[in-house]
């Protein structure tokens, strides 16, 4: 199994809205809408930002949303924020196993 | 509060075997899988694996079949990842993580704060 494609680094200026893809295939992203976004400071453990594709758990901000369209999932940032600066990865189910995408970098300039 | 907690950073020589713990609590261990997931230092992250403490039924990514030994002893609600021969290679921060699993939806959350395991002769 792969590794799921994500961008090695994305950027932007506060307040700006940034995506972040995360391409798989029909075997795991395509076939469950399961996919979950994690966000990891350095040094630190990977924390749930998205589940379910689209839902927020209690205490994420309304500014991260998660969307699918076929075997892509995106997590957009809206309203930018410099605490957003981090490494952001993407995970799916692909049937008795997981699969995380390669993670990428957000910058905020 | 849904905690999990793992156990301190080790140091240890190629060849030789190691077992680290990831222990539950703040909620019913033997009804949540418990995933573990590689990061090498500057790299990604990599799932291992994953265990369902109430009957001990075990998945491995193709990757770590063979590798690692993945196991749980649920009655002191923990969660293990253990090698029987350690290779330079297996230097990395490994987490524990709980999979919330809802009909058809599953994700892992919360996750261990981490274990270094550092292999050098």
């Amino acid at each position: 199994q792969s590794a799921l494609t994500q961008p090695a680094s994305v950027s932007g200026s506060p307040g700006q809205s940034i995506t972040i893809s995360c391409t798989g295939t029909s075997s795991d992203v395509g076939s469950y809408n399961l996919v979950s976004w994690y966000q990891q400071y350095p040094g630190k453990a990977p924390k749930l930002m998205i589940y379910e594709g689209n839902k927020r758990p209690s205490g994420v901000s309304n500014r991260f949303s998660g969307s699918k369209s076929g075997n892509t999932a995106s997590l957009t940032i809206s309203g930018l924020q410099a605490e957003d600066e981090a490494d952001y990865y993407c995970c799916s189910y692909a049937g008795s196993l997981w699969v995380f995408g390669g993670g990428t970098k957000l910058t905020v300039l | 509060e849904v905690q999990l907690v793992q156990s301190g950073a080790e140091v240890k020589k190629p060849g030789e075997s190691l077992k680290i713990s990831c222990k539950g609590s703040g909620y019913r261990f033997t009804s949540y899988w418990i995933g573990w997931v590689r990061q090498m230092s500057g790299k990604g992250l990599e799932w291992m694996g994953i265990i369902y403490p109430g009957d001990s039924d075990t998945r491995y990514s193709p990757s770590f079949q063979g590798q690692v030994t993945i196991s749980a002893d649920k009655s002191i609600s923990t969660a293990y990842l253990q090698w029987s021969s350690l290779r330079a290679s297996d230097t990395a921060m490994y987490y524990c993580a709980r999979l919330e699993w809802v009909g058809e939806s599953n994700w892992f959350d919360p996750w261990g704060q981490g274990t270094l395991v550092t292999v050098s002769s």
